[in-house]
């Protein structure tokens, strides 16, 4: 039982660049969020999805694009990247059923340059 | 809109001294709340939450928290600290209507021998 697995764990990307970070679940989670955590800020929500096919914005959506295409897996994606995107992301899901419990993968460490 | 806020930036306690984290929230209804931990490059681990019923909630590795609603708290508590509770650690609140799942800045502790 994989859990919560993010891909890449790390990833360094010139100014402008795109990527796109994937999230995937096994535990069969209605709920899927992307932070960012950055130092002295904690985490910060993106976007998250309630449901395959839905997304929301979060806190701080600028700059990112999300998709849920099937109930597993939770893109998250970088047009055009900026050094101020340069975090530690963090995908996490949640169920309903379990008070939303949210559990998270290990992270990604993106630097833009 | 739901938000977390976690007053201390940082505490140093010393080994077998107890401990107190604070968390103030802001939700318009009854709110899920949370409390992770995170050790150095890790990711998140759930210590307790609560949903409803008792006030007082247990949660592993000998913590304990108390949600207050008159005072919109949720402290979390440790008797007695041991140097492998250093860490850092976030109180989060969940939306009970859109499943929002929001954090705190964090609350680092430092345990000095």
């Amino acid at each position: 039982n994989a859990g919560v697995t993010q891909t890449p764990k790390f990833r360094v990307l010139k100014t402008g660049q795109s990527m796109t970070l994937l999230c995937a679940q096994d535990m069969n989670h209605e709920y899927m969020y992307w932070y960012r955590q950055d130092p002295g800020m904690g985490l910060r929500l993106i976007h998250y999805s309630v449901g395959e096919g839905t997304t929301a914005k979060g806190e701080v959506p600028d700059g990112y694009n999300v998709s849920r295409l099937k109930k597993q897996n939770f893109l998250l994606g970088l047009e055009s990247a900026a050094p101020s995107q340069t975090s530690v992301y963090f995908c996490a899901s949640s169920d309903r059923d379990r008070g939303i419990v949210a559990f998270f993968g290990q992270g990604t460490r993106l630097t833009v340059v | 809109a739901q938000s977390v806020t976690q007053p201390d930036i940082h505490i140093t306690v010393s080994e077998g001294a107890s401990l107190e984290l604070r968390c103030n929230y802001s939700y318009g209804a009854t709110p899920y709340l949370f409390w992770y931990v995170q050790s150095p490059g890790q990711g998140l681990q759930l210590l307790l939450k609560y949903f409803s019923g008792d006030t007082l909630v247990q949660g592993i590795k000998g913590f304990e928290a108390e949600f207050k609603r008159s005072q919109s708290s949720f402290n979390l508590r440790k008797p007695s600290v041991h140097w492998s509770d250093a860490a850092e650690y976030f109180c989060a609140v969940g939306a009970s209507t859109d499943y929002k799942l929001s954090f705190g800045a964090g609350t680092t502790v430092t345990v000095r021998a």
